[in-house]
């Protein structure tokens, strides 16, 4: 059983340009959240995926975007970055029932480390 | 704003001793969950407590939830330099689906 596996684990950007943020799944799980961490904060949530669909967004602007692939990968797209996006992008998978709902617990993985300057 | 704060923000002890992080939130929940964070890694899964529960335990974990006053403590017992870390709580909301919100965590250094 493989875990969750981010890519790329650091980056740097200048102000104003695009990045994409990547994540394998845990095998079996069907759902993906993503979080970004700002040093010496708690992960905020920034949206889920579930069956290809945003399941779910926290308090983040539409420059913050994601996909999520039918093999249950996804990606994090943010545009015209800011300073204050430098942060840890952590992504999550989950096993979601039929319902969509239930208390899951989240496989993190390590983590994409953005710098923006 | 987070819907779990957790208290103290830091907290340092000696190898062995009792360390107690306490957790509050704000509106009913479905279950709480504790996470333990090594330095700038991704979070790992320590335990769930629903909202029926009053306590829980999982090995050197003891976890209490009590709803009447919106908190949850976790205990770790005889704890180890290996424990040093950030430690979260975080909940599902009633109306949130499985969305897990997290609160600021404790930063708990064990001293050798």
């Amino acid at each position: 059983e493989t875990g969750v596996t981010q890519s790329p684990t650091h980056l740097i950007k200048t102000r104003g340009q695009q990045v994409t943020l990547r994540c394998s799944s845990q095998s079996g799980h069907n759902t993906v959240s993503w979080y970004q961490q700002a040093l010496g904060q708690g992960p905020q949530f920034i949206f889920q995926y579930y069956r290809e669909e945003e399941n779910g967004r926290g308090n983040f602007p539409p420059r913050f975007s994601g996909l999520q692939f039918p093999n249950y990968s996804s990606e994090l797209n943010v545009n015209a970055l800011e300073l204050d996006d430098s942060a840890l992008y952590l992504c999550a998978s989950s096993l979601t029932s039929g319902r969509g709902t239930g208390a899951n617990v989240l496989t993190f993985g390590a983590g994409s480390r953005l710098t923006v300057l | 704003s987070q819907q779990g704060e957790e208290d103290p923000q830091a907290l340092s002890i000696q190898e062995g001793e009792n360390a107690t992080m306490n957790c509050s939130y704000k509106t009913s929940i479905n279950n709480l969950q504790w996470y333990r964070q090594n330095s700038g890694r991704g979070l790992v899964h320590l335990i769930l407590i629903r909202s029926n529960e009053r306590e829980k335990h999982s090995g050197r974990l003891r976890v209490t939830l009590d709803t009447s006053k919106k908190s949850s403590s976790l205990l770790i017992t005889a704890s180890r330099a290996a424990d040093t870390a950030s430690y979260f709580c975080a909940t599902v909301f009633n109306n949130a689906g499985n969305m897990l919100t997290f609160g600021g965590g404790t930063r708990l250094m064990v001293k050798p």
